[in-house]
């Protein structure tokens, strides 16, 4: 159980376009995701809490203009980097956290490698 | 943000067991400490979680410190395929995890 997907597990897009990449929980429901961001060789760095149905909170010096995130369900986050720039490159985790349990536990997904060209 | 100190890498002989230690000074009295390790270019996997006492899964043992500022994940029987990067990590302000450096495991033959 607990298991999170990301999809696509990888994009190249050209610069000044956007992508979005979806977080789906698969069976059971997240009220809480959040989005992570690693470059080579560093470790993860958290980005935004999105809660379902409400907007998200982002980390300081993440711009939330660029990037956009939608809970619309309990089920399904998405991140959208808007006007892609090659220094957006990155791996990009989304983590769920599952409801109604006391433990509150994170669950991450995969990965969606993004190279901007 | 949750504070964690790790060693930055580790070798460990396959076959053997292997210690990996982390300080967590800051963790508060009902805070969880969690360790996840991350392969390469693949999503952090979660391997255990802990208190007070110690605990034990079929991946791992975490021994913590009866004053929780520090942990040790042991792996029993390293294999080739625990080499990764291991994370110990706590919730911070926001009950969110937040990782450090974490300690780059390579195990040997």
């Amino acid at each position: 159980g607990a298991v999170v997907s990301q999809h696509p597990s990888w994009v190249i897009c050209k610069s000044g376009t956007s992508v979005k990449i979806e977080c789906r929980s698969l069976d059971f429901q997240a009220t809480t995701m959040f989005w992570y961001r690693q470059f080579p060789k560093q470790s993860l760095m958290l980005m935004a809490t999105s809660n379902e149905g409400s907007k998200a909170t982002y980390e300081q010096g993440v711009e939330k203009d660029k990037f956009l995130i939608n809970h619309a369900s309990l089920t399904l986050s998405t991140l959208t980097v808007t006007s892609a720039h090659p220094e957006d490159s990155s791996f990009y985790i989304c983590s769920a956290r599952e409801a109604g349990t006391g433990m509150n536990e994170q669950y991450f997904g995969p990965g969606t490698r993004l190279t901007v060209t | 943000d949750a504070k964690t100190t790790q060693p930055p890498s580790m070798d460990c002989a396959e076959g053997r067991a292997a210690n990996l230690p982390c300080n967590h000074s800051t963790i508060s009295g009902n805070e969880y400490v969690y360790w996840y390790r991350q392969i390469h270019s693949q999503g952090p996997q979660y391997i255990i979680h802990g208190l007070k006492n110690n605990e034990t899964n079929e991946m791992a043992s975490l021994i913590i410190t009866e004053d929780r500022k520090s942990s040790t994940l042991i792996l029993p029987h390293a294999t080739l395929r625990d080499t990764a990067v291991y994370y110990c990590t706590y919730k911070a302000a926001g009950n969110k995890l937040t990782f450090g450096g974490g300690t780059r495991v390579l195990v040997k033959p």
